[in-house]
């Protein structure tokens, strides 16, 4: 099973500051990966497929980038409406797929 | 625009069962894959099941195979599970999420919260 591990686990950051949210595979993926954002109480929301493709409506802010087991997910500057939890998900053996556990990122 | 809706969650006994319904609307709904995906606090987000474009095949969690079955109805742009032998670890918000651009999920209900309990 392709496992996802996402770190750190939480980033208290400030509006304005630069955010970097790492995932690693354990095993290589290529670049199978995708990035959603969940605010509380919402459903995710992709942010990010084949890991540097940004889904419709995205600001470029969000930037994905990695292949084979490391990958990033970097938000340039960030905005209010960017604090929330971020998830990893591979789709290198579907039909398996499989998320990280996860990224909270708090408002410092 | 692209519209989920998933119905039928509820508060259920361990061993019962559970039909969610979710109806599609916005898109071809006969030409995209479908999931089911779970989350709980404990487990984070898993996907439960998939189904081909076309209903002729699917695929499961381990620990839902031969409980769960999913299905889909193209004709009217309903996605279905049934759920069957409900356990304590099932109780979840189910989402119901479209296939999208590079076989990831581009589109997700609102979700709907099963809870498993006696």
């Amino acid at each position: 099973e392709i496992l996802l591990t996402q770190s750190p686990a939480t980033l208290s950051l400030s509006p304005g500051e630069g955010a970097t949210l790492s995932c690693r595979a354990n095993q290589s993926i290529s670049n199978f990966l995708a990035w959603y954002q969940q605010k509380p109480g919402q459903a995710p929301r992709l942010l990010i497929f084949d890991a540097s493709n940004r889904a419709a409506g995205i600001p470029p802010r969000f930037r994905g980038r990695g292949s084979g087991t490391d990958f990033t997910l970097t938000i340039s500057s960030l905005e209010p409406e960017d604090f929330a939890v971020y998830y990893c998900q591979q789709r290198s053996d579907w039909p398996k797929i499989t998320f990280g556990q996860g990224t909270r990122l708090d408002i410092k | 625009q692209v519209q989920l809706g998933e119905s039928g969650g509820g508060v259920v006994r361990p061993g019962t069962s559970l039909r969610l319904s979710c109806a599609a609307s916005g898109f071809t709904f006969g030409n995209y894959a479908m999931h089911w995906v779970r989350q709980t606090p404990g487990k984070g987000l898993e996907r439960v099941a998939v189904i081909w474009f076309d209903g002729r095949k699917s695929s499961y969690l381990e620990s839902v195979k031969g409980r769960f079955t999913i299905s889909r109805d193209n004709a009217n742009g309903r996605l279905y599970l049934q759920m069957n032998s409900l356990r304590d670890e099932d109780t979840a918000v189910y989402y119901c999420a479209r296939e999208g651009s590079g076989t990831s999920i581009d589109h997700w209900g609102q979700g709907t919260l099963v809870i498993v309990s006696s």
